[in-house]
């Protein structure tokens, strides 16, 4: 069975620091894609970035940037100089590309804090 | 942004009642999914779709069920509401060719 643990239940920090957010997963499956999700406190669910399994590179968006590490089975999310809008509770999450099924496994959030 | 709503967005009702919570999409999407939130739990799995009348069971499906009569239109079933159903729903869809989903806005159901 899929898994995926995120051990940082809640980060607080000052505006325009650096934070980074662990997600370590485990899977059985060969394929299959991992997501990051943030949830703004009006509880929407904001779809952020999708990574393959097959694909490493890390990838950069803005101030935001993903450390796609198989070898450690981690997934990690950075926001270089946070701003108070960041505020949200993170989710990583794991689909199987395998079974076909695409059901996303949650881990189980970090709340981040930005202090102004 | 994904035309997925969701109805009624929040819900007080007793315990034993039947609730019907409905997902409507606009993208024609094939794939369809209900997962409920609680503390603590992230977002967990009750009930997916991947075509119309197919349906398929997740990881908290006890006490829930679904139903697909058209591709746009997904209904999440209590038949028997009780207080650990309490919870916020979210209806999620994804296309064909990726694997991101795109979430509705959920609905927050509280059973008394």
């Amino acid at each position: 069975a899929q898994k995926v643990t995120q051990a940082q239940t809640e980060i607080s920090v000052v505006e325009k620091e650096d934070v980074t957010l662990d997600c370590v997963y485990e899977t059985r499956d060969t394929t299959y894609y991992l997501f990051w999700y943030k949830q703004p406190p009006s509880g929407e669910l904001v779809f952020l970035i999708r990574r393959n399994s097959f694909d490493e590179q890390n990838e950069i968006s803005g101030r935001y940037s993903w450390n796609f590490q198989k070898s450690t089975s981690s997934f990690n999310f950075t926001i270089t100089a946070s701003q108070v809008v960041d505020s949200a509770v993170y989710f990583c999450a794991l689909s199987e590309a395998d079974t076909g099924r695409r059901a996303l496994t949650f881990g189980s959030g970090t709340r981040l804090q930005v202090q102004p | 942004d994904a035309g997925i709503t969701q109805s009624p967005r929040h819900k007080v009702t007793e315990t034993g009642t039947p609730v019907t919570l409905r997902c409507h999409q606009t993208e024609n999407h094939r794939y369809m999914y209900w997962y409920r939130q609680d503390p603590g739990h992230g977002l967990r799995l009750i009930h997916y779709s991947y075509g119309v009348k197919d349906t398929d069971k997740g990881e908290v499906s006890d006490g829930y069920s679904v139903s697909r009569s058209k591709t746009e239109d997904f209904l999440l079933t209590l038949e028997s509401a009780t207080s650990s159903q309490t919870s916020v729903y979210f209806c999620a869809i994804s296309g064909p060719y990726s694997y991101e989903q795109y979430f509705g806005p959920g609905t927050r159901l509280t059973v008394t």
